[in-house]
């Protein structure tokens, strides 16, 4: 299983663009790379995933290099309901063996 | 479509009593996942089943059991409830996306106490 690091936490202000970085030197070539947000009280959400390069929702971007070994969630001009847990995991088809370790993730906290 | 149904939402035991979690899903996905979140623990998997009639130990599996009942339903058992079992209890299913690797969708939890 590919290890996931990231920031605990990060604050920022409304209007900014706030970028996540996570490490994952581990990862093998199946696998994907996806970020999940968590509000309190709620489960995890899908928010986008990706394998290589540059992808692009209406919610977020997500960066990889080429070597994989990490990626950046980047949130364009943040409001407060930002605020929330995002997760990083790496893996492929639990099929293989894989099973879904979220971690403790990095809270986001957006202020006035 | 409901995603992920957990019953029930809420739930006091008292040391010692037995109950089982409920998990559905309508999306057809065949991997089913429990996980436990704790303040400050992140989210932690207790049990998985990657396809139907298999179940497999996620990272803290003492004290829990689990059934694959049928490719919708995935229960989660306590046998004698401890105080250290309070905790959110999430579901999951997972299956893969057009062109892609795999996508969860969560239940929206059971929050249950211990005492």
């Amino acid at each position: 299983l590919a290890k996931t690091t990231q920031p605990i936490s990060m604050d920022s202000y409304e209007g900014q663009e706030v970028n996540i970085t996570c490490s994952h030197n581990n990862i093998a070539t199946n696998d994907y790379i996806t970020w999940y947000q968590q509000f309190p009280s709620q489960g995890p959400r899908f928010i986008i995933q990706g394998y290589k390069t540059k992808v692009t929702n209406e919610v977020a971007s997500l960066f990889i290099p080429a070597d994989r070994k990490s990626s950046t969630l980047s949130l364009p001009r943040v409001s407060l309901s930002d605020t929330a847990v995002y997760y990083c995991l790496v893996g492929d088809s639990p099929n293989s063996g894989y099973a879904l370790n979220f971690g403790k993730g990095t809270s986001l906290l957006v202020t006035p | 479509n409901a995603g992920v149904t957990q019953t029930p939402k809420f739930q006091v035991l008292k040391t010692g009593q037995s109950m089982t979690l409920q998990c559905a899903q309508d999306m057809n996905h065949n991997s089913m996942y429990w996980y436990r979140q704790d303040p400050g623990m992140g989210l932690r998997l207790i049990y998985y089943s990657a396809s139907e009639g298999t179940t497999d130990k996620g990272e803290v599996p003492n004290g829990y059991n689990v059934s694959r009942l049928n490719k919708r339903e995935f229960s989660l058992r306590l046998e004698s409830a401890a105080p250290s079992q309070t905790s959110v209890y999430f579901c999951a299913s997972s299956e893969a996306l057009t062109g892609q690797g795999y996508g969860y969708t969560f239940g929206s939890g059971t929050r249950l106490t211990v005492v």
